[in-house]
């Protein structure tokens, strides 16, 4: 049973469309987050939320909209597609604010823009 | 972006010697610090995590943190070939859900 789950794990699409990609857990944490990593293995915080309330932006594009219904899933939606936007996207959860416990990673989505 | 840096390598060892990984952070409020291993399309998994000034040691591996000096470290005794992985240094800034990753180290043991 998967403790934090993506999906899809490869998505490939064309410049201009707009994508979802889903995060579950069944770990009961509070805290989940995204995070993107380029082709250089650089792993770049994008969006946490806490509870369903989002805590940080880290200046990304307003194309990526997070979304979060409950506090399970934290839904990754990216309007206009761009090719700088291929990457992947990892979802990742944490106990609690503070609690400076390790992170628990999905396996990754790997977007690719054509 | 809060600035963790690291040596992006990439770093080669033979098999048996230590290989040694650093990384700088820029936050002095950092609080907790955690080394990831990431292998080839894999997510990355922690391997150590430190929280105080000194070393810490778990098997093969010794993370050395001084806060002083902002840089932590990792030591990989004995490096084996399944050690062959990017690692990933991470800082928390303990004012909650601020985890900020370094650019990774690539790491090849040769056999």
């Amino acid at each position: 049973d998967t403790a934090v789950s993506q999906t899809p794990k490869y998505l490939v699409t064309q410049m201009g469309n707009d994508k979802s990609i889903k995060c579950e857990q069944n770990l009961g944490h509070d805290t989940m987050y995204w995070y993107k990593q380029d082709s250089k293995k650089f792993l770049k915080i994008m969006f946490s939320y806490n509870n369903k309330e989002l805590i940080i932006n880290e200046t990304v594009p307003n194309r990526f909209s997070p979304k979060s219904p409950d506090k399970a899933h934290l839904n990754l939606h990216i309007n206009s597609l761009e090719l700088g936007d291929s990457a992947v996207y990892f979802c990742a959860t944490e106990p609690g604010a503070a609690t400076n416990e390790k992170l628990f990673f999905g396996s990754g989505t790997q977007l690719s823009v054509l | 972006q809060k600035e963790v840096e690291q040596n992006s390598g990439p770093l080669s060892v033979p098999e048996g010697a230590i290989a040694s990984l650093n990384c700088t952070y820029s936050d002095r409020v950092s609080q907790s610090f955690f080394w990831y291993r990431q292998y080839s399309g894999k997510s990355p998994e922690l391997i150590m995590s430190i929280y105080s000034n000194g070393d810490k040691e778990d098997g093969r591996f010794t993370a050395q943190l001084n806060k002083a000096s902002q840089y932590v470290s990792l030591l990989i005794r004995d490096s084996q070939p399944s050690d062959s992985a990017t690692y990933l240094c991470a800082v928390n800034l303990n004012t909650g859900n601020q985890f900020y990753f370094g650019t990774g180290t690539s790491l090849t043991v040769i056999p």
